[in-house]
C-alpha cells in the first residue's frame, strides 16, 4: 500500500524560498501510471492545486502560482519535492502531496488522486 | 480555468438522513469530475471519481451522479463518521480546480 510523507520546514520567512519533499513508501515515483502532485489548503479555506511531475519530467502548474513553483524528482525514486520561491504571508497553508492516477490503462483511463500525504503546515512568517 | 460551485457551503443534518450536495461546472467536462472527504485537521480522502466510481473501500450508502456540468453526492443513511466536509474536483483539465466546500454538520 502506497503511502506520501511530506516533510520540510515548518516556518519560512517572507521572500524566501519553500522547499518540500515528500516521501513515497510502498512504489517508486518511477510508475508510468501516476502523475506526482502538490495541493495546499490555507487554514479554513479550499484546496489549491499547485502542480504535479511524472517520471518522464513533464511538469505541469497552476498558472497562479508558475513563475515562483518548481515540481521535481528528488535524490531517489522515492522522493519528489516542491519549490516556492518569493514566498509572502499568502503562502501560508497546509501543504499535501498526493498521487494522481494519470488516465493509465492500471488507472482504468481515469484521473483522480487517490493516496494523500497527512499534510505539513507551512507558515510564512518574520 | 474551470470554475466549481458547490451548494449548500453548509449543510446541518442527523444521523440516519439522506443529503445531497452538488457540484456545478462553468463548462462542460463531461464525467471528469471526482469527490473528496475531510474529516476535521485530516487530509482529504477520495470517494468518488469519474462522476460515479465508488473508490476501494467506501462505503456504498455514498453515490455520485451526473455529467456535464451539473453532478450531485448523495449520502444515504447518515453515520457519525459522515459529518465532514465534502469537496468535488474537476479533472478535466489543468490547473485542476475544486469546489470550495461543503460542510456537513450534526443537527
Amino acid at each position: 500500500q502506497v503511502q506520501l510523507q511530506e516533510s520540510g520546514p515548518g516556518l519560512v520567512k517572507p521572500s524566501q524560498t519553500l522547499s518540500l519533499t515528500c516521501t513515497v513508501s510502498g512504489g517508486s515515483i518511477s510508475s508510468g501510471s501516476y502523475y506526482w502532485s502538490w495541493i495546499r489548503q490555507p487554514a479554513g479555506k479550499g484546496l489549491e492545486w499547485i502542480g504535479r511531475f511524472y517520471t518522464s519530467g513533464y511538469t505541469n502548474y497552476n498558472p497562479s502560482l508558475k513563475s515562483r513553483v518548481t515540481i521535481s524528482a528528488g535524490t531517489s525514486k522515492w522522493q519528489f519535492s516542491l519549490s516556492v520561491n518569493s514566498v509572502t504571508a499568502a503562502d501560508t497553508a497546509v501543504y499535501y502531496c498526493v498521487r494522481e492516477c494519470s488516465g493509465s490503462y492500471s488507472c482504468g483511463g481515469h484521473y483522480y488522486m487517490d493516496v494523500w500525504g497527512k499534510g505539513t503546515t507551512v507558515t510564512v512568517s518574520s | 480555468d474551470i470554475q466549481m460551485t458547490q451548494s449548500p457551503s453548509s449543510l446541518s443534518a442527523s444521523v440516519g438522513d439522506r443529503v445531497t450536495i452538488t457540484c456545478r461546472a462553468t463548462q462542460n467536462i463531461g464525467r471528469y469530475l471526482n469527490w473528496y472527504q475531510q474529516q476535521s485537521g485530516k487530509a482529504p480522502e477520495l470517494l468518488i471519481y469519474s462522476a460515479s466510481t465508488l473508490q476501494s473501500g467506501v462505503p456504498s450508502r455514498f453515490s455520485g451522479s451526473g455529467s456535464g456540468t451539473d453532478f450531485t453526492l448523495t449520502i444515504n443513511n447518515l453515520q457519525p463518521e459522515d459529518f465532514a466536509s465534502y469537496y468535488c474536483q474537476e479533472s478535466y483539465s489543468t490547473p485542476y480546480t475544486f469546489g470550495q466546500g461543503t460542510k456537513l454538520e450534526i443537527k
